[in-house]
């Protein structure tokens, strides 16, 4: 799996975009780029995915360079509720029996403030 | 609204005792993983089951073991605690033949072996 590199921390005032970035330069052709969060004491929570096109959906966009070797998460209008650790994942996508594993690095820490 | 529910939010348990971890989930889902969490060390999958009485030992198995009678329900087991095992436990579940990685966490169990 392709090795991804997030800041350790970031902040976003409340009602401003959250705009948080994932390196994955070694990423592959047939790799996806996943987004959860956690908010503390609480389990993961799956935000989005994405191959190379650009993906939205009710929490978040996900904004994929051409090259695939970068990616942002955008949190467009950020609460206090967002505040959470979010985690950036490569992984290939499998068909069928699916049940591949995840496994979650170090992430980022969003703090949202008023 | 889907949903996975851990037996217990936190749990304290000597050294030498048997414990059992319960998870359920109430969206039909083949795919079931139990994964552990700690600081420093990330998501680290422990055992995986993809049908009823089904598993696949996952990363970290050693000191652990599964039982999957029920679609709805999977069973962590540790044969003795020990100290090593003190660790924030997360059950997942998802759908078989998704091609994604979209897991559906519950809330985690946090356990301390003294």
């Amino acid at each position: 799996d392709a090795k991804t590199t997030q800041p350790t921390s970031m902040d976003c005032a409340e009602g401003r975009a959250a705009n948080l970035p994932c390196n994955h330069s070694t990423i592959s052709g047939n790799e996806y780029v996943y987004w959860y969060r956690q908010i503390h004491s609480q389990g993961p929570q799956y935000i989005i995915h994405g191959l190379k096109n650009n993906e939205t959906n009710e929490m978040a966009s996900l904004i994929i360079t051409e090259d695939r070797k970068s990616s942002t998460l955008i949190l467009p209008h950020a609460t206090l509720r967002d505040t959470a650790v979010y985690y950036c994942i490569v992984r290939v996508a499998i068909g069928g029996t699916s049940y591949g594993k995840l496994t979650f690095g170090q992430g980022t820490i969003l703090t949202v403030h008023p | 609204d889907v949903k996975v529910t851990q037996s217990s939010r936190y749990l304290v348990k000597r050294t030498g005792e048997k414990v059992f971890l319960e998870c359920v989930q109430d969206m039909d889902h083949e795919n079931m993983f139990w994964y552990r969490q700690d600081p420093g060390l990330g998501l680290r999958l422990i055992y995986f089951s993809y049908d009823v009485k089904m598993k696949e030992k996952g990363d970290i198995p050693e000191g652990y073991s599964v039982s999957r009678e029920k679609k709805e329900r999977f069973s962590l087991i540790l044969e003795s605690a020990s100290t090593n095992q003190t660790s924030m436990y997360l059950c997942a579940s998802n759908p078989r033949g998704t091609v994604t990685y979209e897991q559906y966490f519950g809330p985690g169990t946090r356990l301390t072996v003294t």
